[in-house]
């Protein structure tokens, strides 16, 4: 399917690990590498993850990305107040020829 | 760093002109790409452009009423959008796309957004 489907919402406590979770089709995902982008509310979205598992200059390593077929998934380990904000998984859709963002995740510590 | 203009307060039907800076250097070798964000939503890609090379790229959604340029001597680079509707309300955003493969959504830069408001 040309499209990401994401949860809406995630949350753990401080100290948790989370897992966010992406999922495609063989046009997109499973054809493309996958980047994560964080946004905070009132802010533009930030660079986390690129080609599926590198994470940013500056983004610590608690933050982890991961591909498997037509699925991705972001782990977020050791979890922080700060890291509370929404997360988008994006990547290139051949079918389209165009650039597909996930839904968002409202990430959310407890 | 990516300056973008300012607040834009439309009517239903007229158009919109968006610029998008890049100060302390230039964007020329890499593309430009605007993605938008409607209130409360997430976001979405909606085209791009390679100054140096000037042949813009299309979401097919906003084919036909999306046009993107860039001015390389200036380091500028212009979203045009015709026919709005309020669900053109969004905040705009201009992002470095910091990879020379198409296939490859690697936005490293962002500006600080545009908001739009179109409204009758």
């Amino acid at each position: 399917q040309s499209e990401l489907t994401q949860p809406p919402s995630a949350s753990g406590t401080p100290g948790q690990r989370v897992t966010i979770s992406c999922s495609g089709g063989s046009s997109n995902i499973g054809r493309n590498n996958v980047y994560w982008y964080q946004q905070v509310p009132g802010a533009a979205p930030k660079l986390l993850i690129y080609a599926s598992d590198q994470r940013s200059s500056g983004v610590p390593d608690r933050f982890s990305g991961s591909k498997s077929g037509t699925s991705a998934s972001l782990a977020i380990s050791g979890l922080r107040s700060e890291d509370e904000a929404d997360f988008y998984c994006a990547t290139w859709d051949d079918s389209l020829n165009g650039v597909l963002f996930g839904g968002g995740t409202k990430l959310t510590v407890l | 760093q990516l300056v973008q203009s300012g607040t834009e307060v439309q009517k239903t039907g007229s158009s919109v002109k968006l610029s998008c800076e890049a100060s302390g250097g230039s964007v020329s070798t890499y593309a430009l790409t605007w993605v938008r964000q409607a209130p409360g939503k997430g976001l979405e890609w909606m085209g791009e452009i390679v100054p140096i090379f000037g042949v813009p790229s299309y979401a097919q959604k906003f084919q036909g009423r999306l046009v993107v340029t860039a001015d390389d001597s200036t380091s500028t680079g212009y979203m045009e959008l015709s026919s709005l509707t309020s669900e053109d309300t969004a905040v705009y955003y201009c992002a470095r796309k910091y990879c020379g493969n198409k296939n490859c959504p690697l936005f490293d830069t962002w500006g600080q957004g545009t908001l739009v408001i179109v409204s009758s």
